[in-house]
């Protein structure tokens, strides 16, 4: 299997910061990489897909870039709304794996 | 709207067995390939199983094989997770998921989660 590693897994950062979220896969899965986010009680919700494309609805300060095995999450400018737990997924192949999540706390 | 509304779950014992089922809505659901993901309280998110939109294709991780059987009606645009010899390891918010159309494309709709606790 595939197995995704994301850093940091807690982040501390302020309204208005720039934060950048890493996730490593231990084999190359190309562009075949997602980004959701996740707010406590909630579901998921899709943000990047195939490693840098917006999903619908997804404001723009939110971009992610990266191929084969090291991609970032980066929010331009944290806004309150962003404080939430983020994970990234492959999907190259079954079976997908998920990161194990970075919380992105308040300082 | 695209809605995903899970059911089924709730406490059981070590051992028994569980069905959830997910009812879609606002999209033609025979189109898409469907997948069940967990997580357990407090902790991350754990892909299960995909069912292709015919049922041709199915996957499962390896941690649930011959356990979890995913399935799916087209006709009554519903997914199912029948889900045997519980063990406490299970304990989870068990979400179904849309993937998104076309050639590879992750989970762009999720359903609000229906919680299985495995206890005596």
């Amino acid at each position: 299997d595939i197995q995704m590693t994301q850093s940091p897994s807690t982040l501390s950062a302020s309204v208005g910061d720039r934060v950048t979220i890493t996730c490593r896969a231990n084999h190359f899965i190309s562009s075949w990489l997602a980004w959701y986010q996740q707010k406590p009680g909630k579901a998921p919700k899709l943000l990047i897909y195939k490693a840098s494309n917006l999903a619908t609805g997804v404001p723009s300060r939110f971009s992610g870039s990266g191929s084969g095995t090291e991609f970032t999450l980066t929010i331009s400018s944290l806004q309150p709304d962003d404080f939430a737990t983020y994970f990234c997924q492959q999907y190259n192949v079954f079976s997908w794996m998920f990161g194990q999540g970075t919380k992105v706390e308040i300082k | 709207e695209v809605q995903l509304e899970e059911s089924g779950g709730g406490l059981v014992k070590p051992g028994g067995s569980l069905r959830l089922s997910c009812a879609a809505s606002g999209f033609t659901f025979n189109d898409y390939n469907m997948d069940w993901v967990r997580q357990p309280p407090g902790k991350g998110l754990e892909w299960l199983a995909s069912i292709s939109s015919g049922s041709d294709y199915i996957y499962y991780t390896d941690s649930v094989k011959g356990r979890f059987t995913i399935s799916r009606d087209n006709a009554k645009n519903s997914l199912y997770l029948q889900i045997n010899n519980l063990r406490a390891e299970d304990t989870a918010v068990y979400y179904c998921a849309r993937e998104g159309g076309g050639y590879k494309f992750p989970l762009d709709y999720w359903g609000q989660g229906t919680l299985v606790t495995v206890s005596s």
